[in-house]
């Protein structure tokens, strides 16, 4: 158990539709990070919140990517228009809890 | 741009011998951390390091850093079954929030 829990574990798709997946740390971590992993790679950084201030941006994270954290606590992440690149493991992390279990995304 | 490389990718070893697996870095960072992911499952955190000469055990499994040659080494005593996974190093940029850069794992298969 880590102190980050994130839904849905998994997730499929259609090709164009808009997803949305949700991470949920204990309240007092105000450090929240969104990584993706796709099979065979490392993780990759994508953004990264303090408190309700987003505050850095990864190049992968295209204009279709939006991810909010609206008071500091819960966190989503919000992929338009999914493509079948999209692929992949999103993992949500804090500095204090470790990272979540992930959303897996297959987009078909 | 700080890149992470470890080496091998890909170690077969048998049940009781020892192994280390490598992690080099480009640039400077401020700690070090490994992981250990089995399939399908989220990242288990192994070891911070945070100096240089850091050294942390747990079991058969034994991380070291030398921030002076950017390299941080896994051991492995005996190996066991139970250790088979893929195992991650990342690092901290230095003057980053913590946002981490990882390495591409190495996926250790222990055979009996």
């Amino acid at each position: 158990d880590t102190g980050v829990s994130q839904n849905p574990r998994h997730k499929i798709t259609k090709r164009g539709q808009n997803v949305t997946f949700r991470c949920d740390p204990i309240s007092e971590h105000n450090r929240l990070y969104w990584y993706r992993q796709t099979l065979g790679q490392g993780p990759e950084f994508l953004t990264y919140f303090q408190n309700e201030a987003q505050l850095e941006k990864s190049r992968l994270l295209s204009d279709r990517f939006s991810a909010e954290r609206p008071k500091g606590s819960f966190s989503t992440l919000e992929i338009q228009r999914t493509e079948q690149g999209d692929s992949a493991m999103y993992l949500c992390a804090s500095r204090q809890g470790g990272f979540g279990s992930g959303t897996r995304l297959t987009v078909v | 741009e700080l890149k992470v490389e470890q080496n091998p990718l890909f170690l077969s070893m048998q049940e009781g011998k020892n192994y280390t697996i490598y992690c080099n870095y480009s640039t400077t960072s401020d700690r070090l951390y490994w992981y250990r992911q089995d399939p399908g499952k989220s990242l288990e955190s192994l070891f911070v390091l945070l100096s240089n000469g850091a050294v942390k055990q747990e079991g058969r499994l034994m991380a070291s850093l030398d921030t002076k040659a950017r390299l941080s080494t896994l051991h492995i005593t005996a190996a066991v079954h139970d250790l088979s996974a893929t195992y991650f190093c990342a690092v901290d940029r230095e003057g980053s929030q913590g946002n981490l850069i990882f390495g591409k794992g190495t996926k250790l298969s222990v055979k009996p």
